[in-house]
C-alpha cells in the first residue's frame, strides 16, 4: 500500500520561509507523479496552489513555489503571512486514475 | 464561472445507503474527468472515485470498492456517488472535484456531509 508522507505540523515566523515536503513510504517522488499541493482552511474546500510539481494555479501569489528536493516534492512559502496558517496537502498521481493524498501539514505562523 | 455543488448528504445508519449528487455549471461538463474526494472529521483528504468524461473508465479506492459506485449524466451536467453498505468510517465531507491534465484537481465543490451513525 502506497503511503504519501508529510510533516504533521510545522511552524514559521511571520515573514519567514518554510518548506513542506511530500514523500513516499517507499521510493522517491519524481515529476512523473505530477505532485500537486492544496491549501485548506477550516470548514472550507481545498484550494489548488501548485500543480505538475512547480506550476502555480491561477491567482496564487509567487510566495508559493513547488519543486523536487532530493527524493521528495516540496512546497516553499516565502514571506509567510498570518493567513498562511492552515492545512496543506500534497497528492501524487499513481496512474490509472488513482491519486494518493498525504496526511497533510498543519502550518502555524507565529 | 465554474461551479460544483454537492447535495444528498445526511445521517444514515450503518449498513444503509445514500446517493450523492454534484451539479456542475460554467464549463462543458462532458469534456472533463471527475472525481470524489472525502475528508473524515479532523482528518486528511482521501481520494475516493474517478470517472472519465464518457464514463468508460471508472476507478474506486480500495476502501470503498464493491460498496460505492460513481456515475455521471452528461445531459444533466451531474456527477453521482451511490454509497451502499455504509460504515461508521465512511463519515466524512464528500467533495466532487474536476480533474485536468496534468492530473490535478483544479476545481472543488463545497462538500456535503455524510454521517453514518446509529
Amino acid at each position: 500500500q502506497t503511503v504519501v508522507t508529510q510533516e504533521p505540523s510545522f511552524s514559521v515566523s511571520p515573514g519567514g520561509t518554510v518548506t513542506l515536503t511530500c514523500g513516499l513510504s517507499s521510493g522517491s517522488v519524481s515529476t512523473s507523479y505530477y505532485p500537486s499541493w492544496y491549501q485548506q482552511t477550516p470548514g472550507q474546500a481545498p484550494r489548488t496552489l501548485i500543480y505538475n510539481t512547480n506550476s502555480r494555479s491561477s491567482g496564487v501569489p509567487d510566495r508559493f513555489s513547488g519543486s523536487i528536493l532530493g527524493n521528495k516534492a516540496a512546497l516553499t512559502i516565502t514571506g509567510a503571512q498570518a493567513d498562511d496558517e492552515c492545512d496543506y496537502y500534497c497528492v501524487l498521481y499513481m496512474g490509472s486514475g488513482i491519486w494518493v493524498f498525504g496526511g497533510g501539514t498543519k502550518l502555524t505562523v507565529l | 464561472e465554474v461551479q460544483l455543488v454537492e447535495s444528498g448528504g445526511g445521517l444514515v445508519q450503518p449498513g444503509g445507503s445514500l446517493r450523492l449528487s454534484c451539479a456542475a455549471s460554467g464549463f462543458t461538463f462532458s469534456s472533463y474527468t471527475m472525481n470524489w474526494v472525502r475528508q473524515a472529521p479532523g482528518k486528511g483528504l482521501e481520494w475516493v472515485s474517478f470517472i472519465s468524461s464518457g464514463s468508460s473508465t471508472i476507478y474506486h479506492a480500495d476502501s470503498v470498492k464493491g460498496r460505492f459506485t460513481i456515475s455521471r449524466d452528461n445531459a444533466k451536467n451531474s456527477l453521482y456517488l451511490q454509497m451502499n453498505s455504509l460504515r461508521d468510517e465512511d463519515t466524512a465531507v464528500y467533495y466532487c472535484a474536476r480533474v485536468v491534465r496534468p492530473y490535478y484537481f483544479d476545481y472543488w465543490g463545497q462538500g456535503t456531509l455524510v454521517t453514518v451513525s446509529s
